[in-house]
Parts: structure tokens; C-alpha cells; sequence
């Protein structure tokens, strides 16, 4: 079957760094997105990779290892605003969007 | 960037009646539309693909008769949820693309928070 591992919940500080890790067993790969979804809403996108390496956008990272199916989303100078849940996403062979369960990150002051 | 929205944002039914909710693309065509469910803390479930034109495809278990989707236009799709149970309450949330298939350009929707008595 196919499977997407987070840890369920993580707690850091404010202005501190956090790393949110993420193991997949899918049928083929064509990418690993990460998403933020604040509580009741939409989620949003943050970053896709699909190529080995680490791909950095301002304070959020995200790194990639296809031969370990592994990835993790880097947060830095965490904001009380980044207290969210954070989503990983692996596209399959059949081009699917196969969702992770979500890590809950609380940020405290 | 694309902007996707959806109607209403949250609903309250009785049992046993009918909800219709809307997504639509405000600014791009969406040629493929997809509708999720998600219960309290869990992931993020499809429930279906949703193509300008044609009959939206299932994922299993999901029981098309009850969950109706139509995608008539390229910048509108709805979800109506046949008489709806206590077990359907849940937030839906659409998502939608244009052109080719390109998952790291899915634009969601605000969701739907649907409580049925």
C-alpha cells in the first residue's frame, strides 16, 4: 500500500527552528509537495520538489531524498503565525496526489 | 496567483436533505476540479476528479449517487451532497487546475464546513 509518515505534533519556540520530517512508500514518484493549512481552512502551497537537494524560499526549506523517500520542510525565526498543520503530498505514478496524515506545529512565545 | 472560491462557507442541515456547494475559478478556466474531504485531524481525502464536460471520476468508496458532482462550465463545479447524514458532516474543499496536469499549481478553495443535525 501506499504510506506518507508525519509526526502528528511538534512544539518549538518563537524565533527558533523547526524541522517537520516526512517518509513515503508510494507506487512511483513524480514529486512531494508541501502544504500549510491553518485550522479550518484551505491549505495553501509552499513548496514541491521532485529533484534530490534542498530548495529554499525565504525562512521555509524544503529537502528531498528519493532513494531514502524521505523529505522534511525547514522553518526558521518561527512566527506565532507559522502555528499551523503542515501537510505532505506525493504525487505517484498514476500522477495521484497521495496526502500525509499532517504535523500539527505549535508555536510558543 | 489563481484564486478559487467556494460557496456557501459553512452550511448547517437537517438530516436527510440536500446541499449543494458551489467552486468556482475566478480568474483562470479550470479544466479539472477536485473535491476533498477532510474530518478533524485527518488528512486530506479526494473524493473525486472532476472534468469540464465529462462525468467526474470516483475514488473508491465513495458513493457517487450520494455525492453528485457536475462541472458544467470551466470556471464552475458543484458538490451536492444527497440526503446528508450526521456522518457527512465534515470540510470540503475544492481545488482546481488549468491546462495540463500540474500538481504543484493546485489552487484550493476556502472549504466547506458542513454540519448535518
Amino acid at each position: 500500500g501506499q504510506n506518507i509518515d508525519q509526526p502528528t505534533e511538534m512544539t518549538a519556540t518563537e524565533g527558533a527552528i523547526v524541522q517537520i520530517n516526512c517518509t513515503y512508500q508510494t507506487s512511483g514518484f513524480n514529486g512531494l509537495l508541501w502544504y500549510q493549512q491553518h485550522a479550518g481552512e484551505a491549505p495553501t502551497f509552499l513548496s514541491y520538489n521532485v529533484l534530490d537537494g534542498l530548495e529554499e524560499k525565504g525562512r521555509f526549506s524544503s529537502f528531498l531524498s528519493r532513494s531514502k523517500g524521505y523529505s522534511y520542510l525547514l522553518l526558521k525565526e518561527l512566527q506565532m503565525k507559522d502555528s499551523a498543520s503542515y501537510l505532505c503530498a506525493v504525487i505517484d505514478s498514476n500522477y495521484q496526489l497521495i496526502w500525509g496524515a499532517g504535523t500539527k506545529l505549535i508555536i510558543k512565545p | 496567483g489563481a484564486v478559487v472560491s467556494q460557496h456557501p462557507s459553512w452550511v448547517i442541515c437537517k438530516s436527510g436533505t440536500s446541499v449543494k456547494i458551489e467552486c468556482r475559478s475566478l480568474d483562470f478556466q479550470a479544466t479539472t476540479m477536485f473535491w476533498y474531504r477532510q474530518f478533524p485531524k485527518q488528512s486530506l481525502m479526494l473524493m473525486a476528479t472532476s472534468n469540464e464536460g465529462s462525468k467526474a471520476t470516483y475514488e473508491q468508496g465513495v458513493e457517487k449517487d450520494k455525492f453528485l458532482i457536475n462541472h458544467a462550465s470551466l470556471t464552475l463545479s458543484t458538490l451536492t451532497v444527497t440526503s446528508a447524514h450526521p456522518e457527512d458532516s465534515s470540510f470540503y474543499i475544492c481545488s482546481a487546475i488549468s491546462g495540463t496536469v500540474s500538481y504543484n499549481e493546485q489552487f484550493f478553495g476556502p472549504g466547506t464546513r458542513l454540519t448535518v443535525l
